[in-house]
């Protein structure tokens, strides 16, 4: 079954420290992956995706993502935090076996200490 | 800007109620999605089309029904509120499912 997972929670992060949120996927065939950003009580926001080409993507507000197809992750970065990062931050893989649904980790909570 | 709208960021309604969550498009979108967002369980996707008067369940479709008479607007219903149905709503809409979605602001619900 195609999945995609996000093993923490929460991430707390200094400002200006660099932050790493995590994600791992399962799919057949290749993957076309997606960073998502939720602020409080607001829909999520698109950041980058990968679908094909250079392994790193680079996307909205700074942020770029890491595409590793041997640890089959796509880890998103960003060199220096900034207490406006704060937010629910949402992996997504293409789910090939649903029509090509869109289907979404369970959200990291990313908190920026000031 | 292209936008996704939904009509209402807040909502409460009594047990019992039927409901109706609209959600806009102006972007020539063919797919509509409608999600519910609840802590710890991310988003769940409740129904979806994918084209005009077009409908399909997703993972958790009980006590909700939907609409697509025009292309550019799906709306959720709830039949008769419960409780349980007090979440976070999320609409979307994409061209090509693998290019991503655009999401509405979301409108919460509360039932009382």
């Amino acid at each position: 079954a195609q999945s995609v997972a996000q093993p923490e929670d929460q991430v707390n992060v200094a400002e200006g420290n660099p932050l790493t949120v995590k994600c791992t996927y399962s799919v057949s065939g290749n993957p076309y992956l997606f960073w998502y950003v939720q602020y409080p009580n607001r829909g999520l926001q698109f950041l980058l995706k990968y679908i094909t080409g250079d392994n790193l993507v680079k996307g909205s507000y700074g942020f770029e993502a890491e595409f590793n197809k041997s640890q089959t992750s796509f880890h998103l970065k960003k060199p220096s935090a900034l207490v406006s990062d704060s937010a629910l931050y949402f992996c997504a893989v293409r789910d090939m076996n649903r029509d090509d649904k869109i289907i979404f980790g369970k959200g990291t909570r990313l908190h920026i200490l000031p | 800007d292209v936008k996704v709208t939904q009509s209402s960021r807040y909502l409460v309604k009594r047990t019992g109620e039927k409901v109706f969550l609209e959600c806009v498009q102006d972007m020539d979108h063919e797919n509509m999605f409608w999600y519910r967002q609840d802590p710890g369980l991310g988003l769940r996707l409740i129904y979806f089309s994918y084209d005009v008067k077009m409908k399909e369940k997703g993972d958790i479709p009980e006590g909700y029904s939907v609409s697509r008479e025009k292309k550019e607007r799906f709306s959720l219903i709830l039949e008769s509120a419960s409780t349980n149905q007090t979440s976070m709503y999320l609409c979307a809409s994409s061209f090509r499912q693998a290019y991503g979605y655009t999401f509405g602001s979301g409108t919460r619900l509360t039932v009382v």
